[in-house]
């Protein structure tokens, strides 16, 4: 699999490869960090989420690793099949009274057949 | 699993009219948010609400933004006089509590000012 930063709007995968996804969030605060996917013309759609007080989350083929010392977030989805192309948004929260949820710019992932 | 609804799915309008967009956040929830989407953007907060007031709006969400739980289940946004740059998706999102819960989108409505 690739890692690549979020300043690349693009990430071309094999399938079965793994995935690697990238996130620099911007408030040292934050405490709360989801992954989102969107698939096109559709709403983001809940991937996974992790504490502050973690550094990896796994859910079903994908994990979350949390650097709170470099502010940075990742994704990683083992085994990338089609279904999983789609954009990919980190988004960052401090909990509190409101709670809103701050995205971070998206990055597409292409699966190749 | 439930689900937050929006209504209509397309949206296309007039520069200078007004549009209300819909949505009916999962019936648990407390806690509701509308966001926008410029194509290719990223998503972007507009305003949250909570006990029938805002909680907190964006730059974005100015004087002719505004919104409204009308009932016990419809979350409202309205654009007084729409602008070619309120052309975006707009998500309505809710969650139940504010801490440390994932908050769930709408598929959104596609708002074209032409």
């Amino acid at each position: 699999g690739e890692s690549v930063g979020l300043h690349l709007p693009t990430l071309s995968v094999q399938e079965g490869d793994n995935s690697i996804i990238n996130c620099a969030y911007s408030n040292s605060a934050s405490d709360y960090f989801i992954w989102y996917k969107q698939e096109s013309g559709k709403g983001p759609q809940f991937i996974i989420d992790i504490r502050s007080n973690m550094d990896k989350r796994q859910g079903q083929r994908v994990t979350v690793l949390l650097n709170k010392t470099v502010k940075h977030l990742s994704l990683q989805i083992a085994a990338t099949q089609p279904g999983d192309s789609a954009v990919y948004f980190c988004a960052e929260c401090l909990t509190g009274a409101n709670s809103k949820l701050t995205f971070g710019k998206g990055i597409t992932l292409s699966v190749r057949p | 699993e439930p689900e937050v609804t929006q209504t209509p799915s397309h949206q296309v309008t007039q520069m200078g009219q007004e549009v209300i967009l819909r949505c009916v956040p999962i019936s648990n929830h407390l806690y509701f948010y509308w966001y926008r989407q410029i194509l290719g953007q990223k998503v972007e907060f507009l305003v949250s609400f909570y006990n029938n007031e805002i909680s907190e709006k964006s730059e974005i969400f100015d004087d002719q933004f505004s919104v409204e739980r009308p009932d016990g289940s419809n979350f409202t946004l309205k654009i007084r006089s729409t602008k070619l740059e309120d052309s975006a998706m707009y998500f309505c999102a809710s969650r139940f509590l504010a801490t440390n819960e994932k908050l769930f989108f709408g598929s959104g409505t596609q708002l074209s000012v032409l």
